[in-house]
């Protein structure tokens, strides 16, 4: 069974603080991603990345950064948290080449950011 | 441009009937893939059913089929016999792409929400 897990389920953060939210798949995936979810907006991609110290930009990087030392470890950074960063955050997983190659989700993080 | 579209933000269902949510799609790559997922109010996503774009039959698991018409651009997901724990919101989701290419996301639309009533 895949697991793909995440660091808090809830995290309460001030504005300005550097925030790490943790995304952490068991299944030996090449592909792992973050993602935001608003109500009304659906999933935005923030940062995926396809190997170890590889990233791309998805939609919206602006404010995110993230790390990829380890296959299974993909950490999103918020360098200085702002108060429009408060959402759902979901960390996601897949195979580079075995078709469907679905994403596996972990539980998500809420973040607020006071 | 929206890549995929969900024009349904809320259904309404009673137990035990046939539900379809409706997707369209926009890409120009021949090579692409639709997926939906659930997510539940406790938050995981749940993957649901695949179409990939080559794909002649329409895929089908359990309860759920997509029917897939390719030249209108549309994926919808159709839930036979609904259940009460069907209610939850459901995205489509596309990935364009060949996925032996490897690093390709998905485009998520913004989602239907389903309520199964008794």
């Amino acid at each position: 069974d895949v697991k793909v897990t995440q660091s808090s389920r809830y995290l309460v953060k001030r504005t300005g603080e550097k925030v790490f939210l943790e995304c952490v798949q068991d299944m030996d995936h090449e592909n792992m991603f973050w993602y935001r979810q608003d109500p009304g907006l659906g999933l935005r991609l923030i940062y995926f990345s396809y190997d170890v110290k590889m990233k791309e930009k998805g939609d919206i990087p602006e404010g995110y950064s993230v790390s990829r030392e380890k296959k299974e470890r993909f950490s999103l950074i918020l360098e200085s948290a702002s108060t429009n960063q408060t959402s759902m955050y979901l960390c996601a997983s897949s195979f580079a080449s075995a078709a469907p190659n679905e994403q596996f989700f972990g539980p998500g993080t809420r973040l607020t950011v006071l | 441009a929206q890549k995929i579209t969900q024009t349904q933000p809320g259904m309404f269902v009673q137990e035990k009937e046939a539900v379809t949510l409706d997707c369209t799609y926009d890409t120009s790559d021949q090579s692409y893939g639709l997926f939906w997922y659930k997510q539940p109010s406790s938050g995981e996503m749940i993957f649901l059913i695949y179409q990939g774009s080559y794909d002649e039959q329409n895929a089908t698991e359990g309860r759920y089929s997509l029917n897939f018409q390719k030249a209108r651009k549309s994926a919808n997901l159709v839930i036979s016999a609904s259940q009460l724990g069907d209610s939850a919101m459901y995205f489509c989701a596309m990935r364009e792409g060949s996925p032996s290419l490897g690093g390709y996301a998905l485009n998520f639309g913004k989602g239907t929400s389903l309520l199964v009533t008794p």
